[in-house]
């Protein structure tokens, strides 16, 4: 499989539990996107990565959310003590250097209860 | 980011073509039109992206207005498998490297 996979597919946790979600990007893949999308609305971007440096972090990304890319290969996306608000589609996507398009993966859907 | 503007939903027979419009006045000269689509439950799929001529792929024709100012997805013959949420976005080929999203158009392919 040459494709972006994300595990796990589906998470539910209780509030206050911390989570995290891991990204396999397209091997040869220099860049890697993390985005949320919530029912009805188009996908956030969250924050991005060129190799293992995050060059980029958007407001919504809040102290409680961390990201990693080490070694510039998968990246994981942690959320501490998680809130009802966070509950949403966790997507990864990555890209070449060229910047053209873009491979997204199935997601990671998150419910806090 | 320059902003695009589409329509919420649009209809379409099936096998029928059918035109997305998007509109984006605020485009600068590097930025380029790309097209996502997003079946349900799924992640956003790459359909087609161009700068200033119509781009042709086995998905769809990418038709841009001489201003730059719009554009058109068109899907030559619409399946039910095209039923998406169709979103139209500006991205610089340098510098800013992020997709923005907004609602898109979500079409209804109706059999």
């Amino acid at each position: 499989d040459t494709g972006v996979s994300q595990d796990p597919r589906h998470k539910i946790t209780k509030r206050g539990q911390n989570v995290t979600f891991r990204c396999d990007p397209i091997s040869e893949h220099n860049r890697l996107y993390w985005y949320r999308q919530t029912l009805g609305q188009g996908p956030e971007f969250l924050t991005y990565f060129q190799n293992e440096a995050q060059l980029e972090k958007s407001r919504l990304l809040s102290d409680r959310f961390s990201a990693e890319r080490p070694k510039g290969s998968f990246s994981t996306l942690e959320i501490q003590r998680t809130e009802q608000g966070d509950s949403a589609m966790y997507l990864c996507a990555s890209s070449g250097l060229m910047n053209t398009e873009a491979f997204f993966g199935q997601g990671t859907r998150l419910t806090v209860v | 980011d320059a902003k695009t503007t589409q329509p919420n939903s649009m209809e379409s027979n099936e096998e029928e073509p059918v035109h997305l419009p998007c509109n984006h006045s605020t485009i600068s000269g590097t930025d380029y039109i790309h097209w996502y689509r997003q079946l349900p439950s799924q992640g956003p799929e790459y359909v087609i992206h161009g700068l200033t001529s119509n781009v042709n792929n086995r998905m769809a024709s990418l038709a841009i207005a001489e201003d730059r100012k719009s554009s058109t997805l068109i899907l030559h013959r619409a399946t039910l498998r095209d039923a998406a949420v169709y979103y139209c976005i500006l991205r610089g080929f340098t510098g800013a490297n992020n997709l923005f999203f907004g609602t898109g158009t979500r079409l209804t392919v109706i059999p």
